[in-house]
């Protein structure tokens, strides 16, 4: 597509569920970030790929979350043991560039909406 | 990475030029200043970038004095739809991090 898809766009998740967030980047596209994003507030690094290589996770809060990209396109957040704290919009960017998201040149998706209730 | 400050928010009316100021008195000398848009629902989205002195492109001008401490967005003639909140950024586009802040929520008024 010409854009960066995530699905779904809502999810609501009973506290102690798993969820899986999918984000499937512009096709070619070598870095793929995660942001975390509570309401009112800016989004907050979580994790960064380069193709399949996840570089940085160190935004990632807690050990519940964990991210992969096994093929280098494709990419899964998956948060075990949903807690209310994780409520927030879940923002994933990619780039035809290697590195660096502070510039022009990264697609951010519309998120996926995590509700845990 | 450099932290920022913006105002929290700031209204406007249609047709006006709006300009947001940002503080990075922490700016390194790799860093470089960029600015976001975002909608509501919607993923933050690139306007502008730049290092110092003055960028302009289709959509806003982005003023940098030579301390580099601070940085201005102008939007000319906003419109309606310019109601979003506008993130600005300071980082070393080698880097692998962008640090958001709370941005600034612009509100155009008819």
């Amino acid at each position: 597509g010409a854009g960066v898809s995530q699905s779904p766009r809502y999810k609501v998740a009973k506290r102690g569920q798993d969820v899986a967030l999918r984000c499937d980047p512009i096709s070619g596209h070598v870095s793929l970030f995660w942001y975390q994003q509570a309401l009112g507030q800016g989004p907050e690094f979580l994790t960064y790929f380069q193709n399949e290589a996840q570089l940085d996770k160190s935004g990632l809060p807690s050990d519940r979350f964990f991210a992969e990209r096994p093929e280098g396109s494709v990419s899964t957040l998956k948060i075990q043991r949903t807690q209310q704290e994780d409520s927030a919009v879940y923002l994933c960017a990619s780039s035809a560039r290697d590195r660096g998201i502070v510039g022009n040149g990264y697609t951010f998706g519309s998120g996926t909406r995590l509700t845990v209730v | 990475l450099a932290k920022t400050t913006q105002p929290i928010s700031m209204d406007s009316y249609e047709g006006q030029e709006v300009n947001i100021t940002c503080s990075h008195n922490n700016i390194a000398t790799n860093d470089y200043i960029t600015w976001y848009q975002q909608f509501p629902s919607q993923g933050p989205r690139f306007i502008i970038q730049g290092y110092k002195t003055k960028v302009t492109n289709e959509v806003a001008s982005l003023f940098i004095p030579a301390d580099r401490k601070s940085s201005t967005l102008s939007l000319p003639r906003v419109s309606l739809s310019d109601t979003a909140v506008y993130y600005c950024l300071v980082g070393d586009i080698g880097g692998f991090k962008t640090i958001f802040g709370a941005g600034t929520r612009l509100f155009v008024k008819a």
